[in-house]
């Protein structure tokens, strides 16, 4: 198993859809969790980090399931700028490494 | 600020030619990070410097060496270029306390 996994895609949503993206990742002793966002041959950019509450930031939520081992991204409302590659990030914990996911695409269309 | 600035944007190179790839951060970072990132495989990890004067192989380490010269700076080097070194090569740095990385804008790096 992929210490983390996600659905590559493309989704293909219209404006104004909700969409949610999951990933998984097999390291019961994750500390932290990340979701970052990558336009085409660019940088990846930190879009939100997650936290055990979940967390909110504008059309954007976040959440984590611990017990399933599961990340979520919410969004709502989806604008064409929202199109991009969404990473999903797990930090082992202990030393500086990180694991990225392969991205899932979202595509959103007028 | 800068961020993390990436030298240079776009690099081809001869099969055992060697470069170095430099990447500096102005945001006073402990650690930082080199990935390569090829289609259908995501980031992969190379090698990493926890903090200045300490550096670590992560995930793909063959056929590259590092150097953290200072805190702001921390170089990949290809001592051999291979076609399979052919990949978009990201440098990160990171607060230490939090991991949240930020990257550079990356080297298109095309090995014949």
């Amino acid at each position: 198993r992929k210490e983390v996994e996600q659905d590559p895609g493309p989704f293909n949503v219209p404006e104004g859809a909700t969409v949610a993206f999951n990933c998984t990742y097999s390291n019961s002793a994750s500390q932290s969790f990340f979701w970052y966002r990558q336009d085409c041959r660019k940088e990846p950019k930190l879009l939100m980090s997650v936290y055990s509450s979940g967390n909110e930031d504008g059309r954007f939520t976040a959440q984590l399931n611990r017990a399933s081992q599961y990340i979520s991204l919410l969004i709502r409302d989806s604008k064409l700028s929202d199109s991009a590659t969404y990473l999903c990030v797990v930090n082992m914990g202990g030393y500086q490494k990180v694991t990225f996911g392969i991205g899932t695409k979202l595509q959103v269309i007028p | 600020n800068a961020g993390v600035t990436q030298t240079p944007k776009f690099q081809v190179l001869k099969t055992g030619q060697s470069m170095t790839l430099q990447c500096a951060q102005d945001m006073n970072h402990n650690s930082m990070y080199w990935y390569r990132q090829d289609p259908g495989m995501g980031l992969r990890l190379i090698y990493y410097s926890a903090s200045e004067g300490t550096t670590d192989k992560g995930e793909v380490p063959n056929g590259y060496n590092v150097s953290r010269l200072n805190k702001r700076e921390f170089s990949l080097r290809l001592e051999s270029a291979a076609p399979s070194q052919t990949s978009v090569y990201f440098c990160a740095s990171s607060d230490q306390v939090h991991n949240e990385q930020f990257f550079g804008p990356g080297t298109r790096l095309t090995v014949l």
